[in-house]
């Protein structure tokens, strides 16, 4: 069974431009969690999407948002990025809607450096 | 607002002893726990969990220990091994209508097992 798939694995981008991260789940699993990974911050939340629909959101500005397709996969979209969305983005599917309580399995994710 | 908090960044451990990493939450409401393991350019993967009307989980080398009144847990690896070197972080989430709650991290401990 193959694991969950982030492309790209790496992204250099400039302040200012936009850009859009992809995840695609664990077959079968049709909730996809976004995480924001950053060494003082640690794992946090950005949203949830389950069935295509944005089910929870996290703490984050605007410019983050995401969407699900009807194959469960899911991407991200940064505009207007800024230096400190430089980070860790990454990607945990999950059988069940709200992962909280089960196995959630990640993906490698995709290193952002906005420079 | 730390929720999770992991409050040593880091631990050293020779190998073949004792490692313990400690967590504490604030949000009483949480009432299942988590703890993933990390190496670097790797997503996290899941270890153990631990749900609140137990007090103790078990699973080979990896014990998780939690103590709701302290609103503390603690994960055990004995014996510890070089290969167990990582950052180690330890989630939490809360019962809600839908199931569960998105999970929140901890910002991680780094382990380092030494020969």
């Amino acid at each position: 069974k193959a694991g969950v798939t982030q492309t790209p694995r790496y992204l250099i981008k400039t302040r200012g431009q936009q850009v859009t991260l992809s995840c695609s789940p664990i077959s079968g699993h049709r909730s996809v969690s976004w995480y924001q990974q950053t060494p003082g911050q640690g794992l946090q939340f950005l949203f949830e999407y389950f069935s295509e629909t944005q089910r929870n959101k996290g703490n984050f500005p605007g410019r983050f948002s995401g969407r699900q397709f009807s194959n469960s996969r899911s991407e991200m979209n940064v505009s207007t990025l800024e230096l400190g969305d430089s980070a860790l983005y990454l990607c945990a599917s999950s059988p069940r809607q709200g992962i909280g309580n089960t196995e959630a399995f990640f993906g490698q994710g995709t290193r952002l450096t906005v420079v | 607002d730390q929720q999770v908090k992991q409050n040593s960044p880091s631990l050293s451990v020779q190998e073949g002893r004792i490692s313990i990493l400690n967590c504490d939450y604030t949000n009483s409401m949480f009432d299942y726990f988590l703890w993933y393991k990390k190496y670097p350019a790797e997503g996290p993967t899941f270890l153990i969990s631990i749900s609140s009307i137990k007090d103790k989980n078990e699973d080979g080398r990896f014990t998780v220990f939690l103590n709701k009144s302290a609103k503390h847990l603690s994960l055990h690896i004995v014996p510890s091994q070089p290969g167990d070197s990582a950052v180690y972080f330890c989630a939490a989430s809360a019962r809600v209508n839908s199931g569960y709650s998105t999970l929140t991290f901890g910002k991680g401990t780094m382990l380092l097992v030494s020969p």
